[in-house]
């Protein structure tokens, strides 16, 4: 059984562009949420998609959007990439909303 | 304020130390979970918490609701152990995380 997977495990985009992030929850596994980690921070909430809706979302701008596809997959959108938009990109998984997450290996995005 | 603050921030151990670290929340919780980060960012879940305690191997976590504190305890530590630790208070449809608890057993 696959856990959470997400792609690319490294990106590096200029700013100004456009990026999008992916994520395969675990098997079983109809939620998604998505985090930003800066370096030495701990993760940020960006937002949750559940029903492939967003249901709940961080305090991050317009830039950041996302998706959710009727098997759950799920990708995040960073538009107008700035160089503090530098981190590490984490999926995490659950069986409903406010239950256990599974996180993924993250996707570290680099702007230069 | 930090809704998750954590302590200590860095911690170094001899191999087979018992060691502790601390979560403490201002956020109502469904539940409190403890993460273990490696280095390159993969992070695991190691244990959710509502009331209690909970024992996986070496590794034991409490929680205690009514002073909104969590501890993660690890005895006979060892190298292996090395990470980050994070704590995070799941409440609705969200995570509050802690910065973290960088530790280092030395051999």
């Amino acid at each position: 059984d696959a856990g959470v997977t997400q792609s690319p495990t490294h990106l590096i985009k200029t700013r100004g562009q456009q990026v999008t992030l992916r994520c395969s929850p675990k098997s079983g596994h109809d939620t998604v949420s998505w985090y930003q980690q800066a370096l030495g921070q701990g993760p940020q909430f960006i937002f949750q998609y559940y029903e492939e809706e967003e249901r709940q979302r961080g305090n991050f701008p317009d830039r950041f959007s996302g998706h959710q596809f009727p098997n759950y997959s799920s990708e995040l959108n960073v538009n107008a990439l700035l160089l503090g938009d530098s981190a590490l990109y984490l999926c995490a998984s659950s069986l409903g909303p406010q239950a256990l997450s599974f996180f993924g290996q993250g996707t570290r995005l680099t702007v230069v | 304020k930090n809704e998750v603050e954590q302590s200590p921030q860095n911690l170094t151990a001899q191999e087979g130390e018992f060691i502790t670290i601390n979560c403490s929340y201002s956020v109502g919780i469904s539940a409190l979970h403890w993460l273990q980060q490696h280095p390159g960012g993969g992070i695991v879940s190691l244990f959710m918490l509502s009331s209690g305690k909970k024992k996986h191997g070496r590794l034991i976590a409490t929680i205690n609701i009514q002073e909104k504190h969590s501890s993660l305890h690890i005895t006979a530590s060892h190298p292996r152990d090395s990470a980050v630790y994070i704590c995070a208070a799941a409440t609705g449809n969200q995570f509050y995380f802690g910065t973290g608890t960088s530790l280092t057993v030395i051999p």
